[in-house]
């Protein structure tokens, strides 16, 4: 299975500052198809996880532009661009180049400073 | 809308069974491959399962033998029937539809298994 690393566990972030979340896997995840099905999921506290970006770079339906990825082959980025309240939880990548192996992340919880 | 309802978790035994439910609307069940996804308390995420649109079906090692992931078309439902449960199987049980192309794009709510004697 390929293994999905991301850093850091925990980000403790000021409001209105960015913050990244890296993520690397153990294998490209570039599919014989060309694409690369690599997903950004939000867990806040309490609720089920949440798509917000797929193939490395799109926004999800409804998901905020200051949320963006970006990266290739086996590193990739989720950045926020400024911080807001409601965007404390747990991050997760997740790749589904390897489907019906589906493996994530270990989640990068960030909290507010 | 797209809206996965999960229920049927609960408190059971060591070596019980419990059926899991994950009511769909706004889709049709059987147009998409649907799976199941696990959280251990305070832990990461686990996918287990898969029931692909053609009827095909995937598991984890984890499981492999115990769960059996189904659909009924009818209900526009799926389950996933968790049997010979052991205490390292207790977790919140999210059912997921998957995109192909995308990846899972919708999530239910969870519903909680919890084994202990």
């Amino acid at each position: 299975d390929i293994v999905m690393t991301q850093t850091p566990l925990s980000s403790p972030v000021t409001l209105g500052q960015p913050a990244s979340i890296s993520c690397r896997s153990s294998q490209s995840l570039v599919h014989s198809d060309g694409n690369t099905y690599l997903s950004w999921l939000q867990q806040r506290p309490g609720q089920p996880p949440r798509l917000l970006i797929y193939k490395i770079s799109n926004r999800f339906s409804g998901v905020p532009d200051r949320f963006s990825g970006s990266g290739a082959g086996t590193d990739f980025t989720l950045k926020i661009s400024r911080v807001e309240a409601e965007d404390v939880g747990v991050y997760y990548c997740t790749q589904a180049t390897q489907f019906p192996q589906y493996t994530f992340g270990q989640g990068t919880k960030l909290e507010i400073k | 809308e797209v809206q996965l309802v999960d229920s049927g978790g609960g408190l059971v035994q060591p070596g019980g069974s419990l059926r899991l439910s994950c009511a769909a609307s706004g889709f049709t069940v059987s147009s998409n491959n649907m799976g199941w996804v696990r959280q251990a308390p305070g832990e990461g995420l686990e996918w287990i399962s898969v029931i692909y649109r053609g009827g095909g079906t995937y598991y984890a090692d984890s499981v492999k033998g115990r769960f059996t992931i189904s659909r009924d078309n009818s209900k526009n439902t799926l389950y996933l029937q968790i049997n010979s449960l052991r205490v390292e199987d207790t977790a919140v049980y999210y059912c997921a539809r998957v995109v192909d192309g995308l990846g899972i794009d919708y999530w239910g709510q969870g519903t909680l298994v919890t084994v202990s004697s």
